[in-house]
C-alpha cells in the first residue's frame, strides 16, 4: 500500500547527541513537510520541501537540517543546538494537484531527550 | 495575521450524543479547509476538505462540515458519536496565495467519549 513510513517510532536521546528521523515516501509526491507536535500547541512547521534538492525553512527551523536527495525521501536531523527537541515529529507529504491537495501524515516518531 | 481558532480545548460527550467541533479563521484570501483526526501516538487522518461548491462536506465516519464564509467558520458535526470516536482532531487551512501550500493548523480539540 501506498503512504508514509517514519522510523525509528521511539528515539532517546543524551543531551548534545545529534539524531536523525527517518521519512519515506512511495506515494510520488513533490512536496514534503516536517512538522513538531507539543501538547496544546498544534502542529508546526520545521521544513518543507518541494522538490528534489530545494527545501525552505519553516516557522521553527532553528536546531534541525533536513535534505532532499531523492523525491521519496525527506530525513530529519534533530542537532544538538535544538535547545527542546523532546516532540513528537510528523512526517507528511501532499497530494493532489496545484493547491486542492490534502497532506498525507506518517505515523510520527517521539523523541525523548534523557 | 492568519490564524486558524478552535475555541474548545477539551470536549466530553456521551456515546451516541452529537458532537460538534468549531474551527473558525482569519485569512483574506480564499481558505481551503480541512479537519483531520488523530488517535494518541498515531499520524493524522484527514477527515473531509472544503474547497468549493456545496458549503455542507461529508466526510469519512460519519463526520461533515459546514463552511460558513460570513462567520469564518467551518464546524465539524457527528450526528451520533461512538466510542472509537473519541480522539484529537484538528482544523487546518490552505489558501491560494501560499505557492507551496503552508497548512496553519489549529490547537486541536481532544474529545472524550463517555459510556
Amino acid at each position: 500500500d501506498g503512504g508514509i513510513t517514519q522510523s525509528p517510532k521511539y528515539l532517546f536521546r543524551k543531551e548534545g547527541q545529534n539524531v536523525t528521523l527517518s521519512c519515506e515516501q512511495n506515494l510520488n509526491h513533490d512536496a514534503m513537510y516536517w512538522y513538531r507536535q507539543d501538547p496544546g500547541q498544534g502542529l508546526r512547521l520545521i521544513y518543507y520541501s518541494q522538490i528534489v534538492n530545494d527545501f525552505q525553512k519553516g516557522d521553527i527551523a532553528e536546531g534541525y537540517s533536513v535534505s532532499r536527495e531523492k523525491k521519496e525521501s525527506f530525513p530529519l536531523t534533530v542537532t544538538s543546538a535544538q535547545k527542546n527537541p523532546t516532540a513528537f515529529y510528523l512526517c507528511a507529504s501532499r497530494g493532489g494537484t496545484g493547491f486542492t491537495g490534502e497532506l498525507f501524515f506518517g505515523e510520527g516518531s517521539r523523541l525523548t531527550v534523557l | 495575521a492568519q490564524s486558524v481558532t478552535q475555541p474548545d480545548i477539551h470536549i466530553t460527550v456521551s456515546e451516541g450524543a452529537s458532537l460538534e467541533l468549531r474551527c473558525n479563521y482569519s485569512y483574506g484570501a480564499t481558505p481551503y479547509l480541512f479537519w483531520y483526526v488523530q488517535s494518541p501516538g498515531q499520524g493524522l487522518q484527514l477527515l473531509l476538505k472544503y474547497f468549493s461548491g456545496d458549503t455542507l462536506v461529508q466526510g469519512i465516519k460519519g463526520f461533515e462540515a459546514e463552511f460558513k464564509r460570513s462567520q469564518s467558520s467551518f464546524n465539524l458535526r457527528k450526528p451520533s458519536v461512538h466510542w472509537s470516536d473519541a480522539a484529537e482532531y484538528f482544523c487546518a487551512v490552505v489558501t491560494a496565495t501560499d505557492s507551496w501550500g503552508k497548512f496553519q493548523f489549529g490547537a486541536g480539540t481532544q474529545v472524550v467519549v463517555t459510556p
